[in-house]
């Protein structure tokens, strides 16, 4: 069946880490996204990218990076320039017409 | 102002109720998205829009393009109905409402 994977679903680090959030998806799409989300607010857009080798920074870019070798691959980088890390990172990909979603990843930093 | 606002932001009814819930946005949009978020963060796709009306099962999502607004309606509610609901503008991006938590009594 074709997807979004994200591993893992729980991430637990030390502050001061950087932590890299996995994503993969096997639908062909060519448009990835990186999305946080915190308690009481909207989804946030961090990252994007419409093809392979290139990507745009969203609204909140600042601590984090992306990168994006592969179609199938875009994995996000929370730095430890991230002020805030502890949140629900949703990555998902997109064609005219679809829009899909990863499970997800709730990281927390201790 | 949210470019995206959703309401109600929290909805309680019985089980076999009929449920609206609303949403208006302020940017030109070339779509719109009903999503669907269960308890554990997983977001599910329930419709994309960019006129009229979409039915699936017992889900039906409207969009007024003039008046920059759409409704999700649930028919005959049930309980496994009780997740966030969440409305998504689409531009060269989506911009999503905050949501809204649908709790479905038996």
């Amino acid at each position: 069946d074709g997807g979004i994977t994200q591993s893992p679903k729980y991430l637990f680090r030390k502050e001061g880490q950087n932590v890299t959030l996995s994503c993969e998806q096997n639908l062909n799409h060519d448009a990835m996204y990186w999305y946080r989300q915190d308690p009481g607010q909207g989804l946030r857009l961090i990252y994007y990218s419409q093809i392979v080798n290139d990507f745009q920074k969203g609204d909140i870019a600042e601590g984090y990076s992306v990168s994006r070798e592969k179609k199938e691959s875009f994995p996000l980088t929370v730095t430890s320039a991230q002020k805030n890390p502890t949140a629900f990172y949703l990555c998902a990909s997109r064609t005219p017409g679809e829009q899909f979603f990863g499970p997800g990843t709730r990281l927390t930093v201790l | 102002k949210n470019e995206v606002e959703q309401s109600p932001q929290n909805l309680t009814a019985q089980e076999g109720e009929f449920i609206t819930i609303n949403c208006s946005y302020s940017v030109g949009i070339s779509a719109l998205h009903w999503l669907q978020q269960h308890p554990g963060g997983g977001i599910v796709s329930l419709f994309m829009l960019s006129s009229g009306k979409k039915k699936h099962g017992r889900l039906i999502a409207t969009i007024n393009i003039q008046e920059k607004h759409s409704s999700l309606h649930i028919t005959a509610s049930h309980p496994r109905d009780s997740a966030v609901y969440i409305c998504a503008a689409y531009t060269n991006k989506l911009i999503f409402g905050t949501g809204t938590l649908l709790a479905v009594q038996p």
